[in-house]
């Protein structure tokens, strides 16, 4: 069974930083890209970055580019986003997701919020 | 892309149809899916493909449409499938989602 299992979520201040990671099982992870989508309470789905199998192309939001950075260790089967600089409107789940046709399969989320 | 969807909300009863919309801003050819999302749950592909249903997904559900505009159609509806869909573009970076429809009782 494909599971994808994301961590690091809390609570921080404005400026701060984070690192989510998102484990992932039950499938080749070297074989798929993988993304992160956040939603904010009560909205809708926004894309965030996403990475290639092999980590050589990434793509970010213009909401986040400089700030937040991608990654993958694929001998851990994980995918990491690093924040930095985070601000109120960062306040979300995050979502990982591996992209096989589409956003495939989805983890359960992680809640980033950011507050003084 | 921008992508749009509308109703922005939906309300049917158990049994009808539901006609969904999704547009582009600009063309997409068919590289738009579905997701489905329940309150509390994670977001679930649907179809990929404009048209190509995820396995498990029932018959119920269909897809059609190219390049602007698109249509997720769901035939008798069930109680559990009242939720938030919503219609993503994976055309072009950015990715983009619609904002969602939610289909209510």
């Amino acid at each position: 069974e494909v599971q994808l299992l994301e961590s690091g979520g809390g609570l921080v201040q404005p400026g701060e930083s984070l690192r989510l990671s998102c484990a992932a099982s039950g499938f080749s992870f070297v074989s798929y890209g993988m993304t992160w989508v956040r939603q904010a309470p009560g909205k809708g789905l926004d894309w965030v970055s996403s990475i290639s199998e092999g980590g050589g192309s990434i793509h970010y939001a213009d909401s986040v580019k400089g700030r937040f950075t991608i990654s993958r260790d694929n001998s851990k089967n994980t995918v990491y986003l690093e924040m930095s600089s985070l601000r109120a409107d960062d306040t979300a789940t995050y979502y990982c997701a591996n992209v096989g046709h589409a956003f495939d399969v989805w983890g359960q989320g992680t809640v980033v919020t950011v507050s003084s | 892309r921008v992508m749009t969807q509308f109703p922005a909300n939906l309300s049917v009863s158990p049994g009808d149809t539901a006609t969904l919309s999704c547009r582009a801003s600009l063309s997409i050819a068919t590289n738009l899916a579905w997701y489905q999302q329940k309150p509390g749950q994670s977001p679930r592909l649907l179809l990929y493909g404009a048209s190509v249903r995820v396995t498990g997904v029932p018959a119920r559900f269909s897809g059609s449409g190219s390049g602007t505009e698109f249509t997720l159609t769901i035939r008798s509806l069930q109680p559990e499938d009242f939720a938030v869909y919503y219609c993503q573009q994976y055309n072009n970076w950015p990715r983009t989602f619609g904002q969602g429809t939610k289909v209510e009782i």
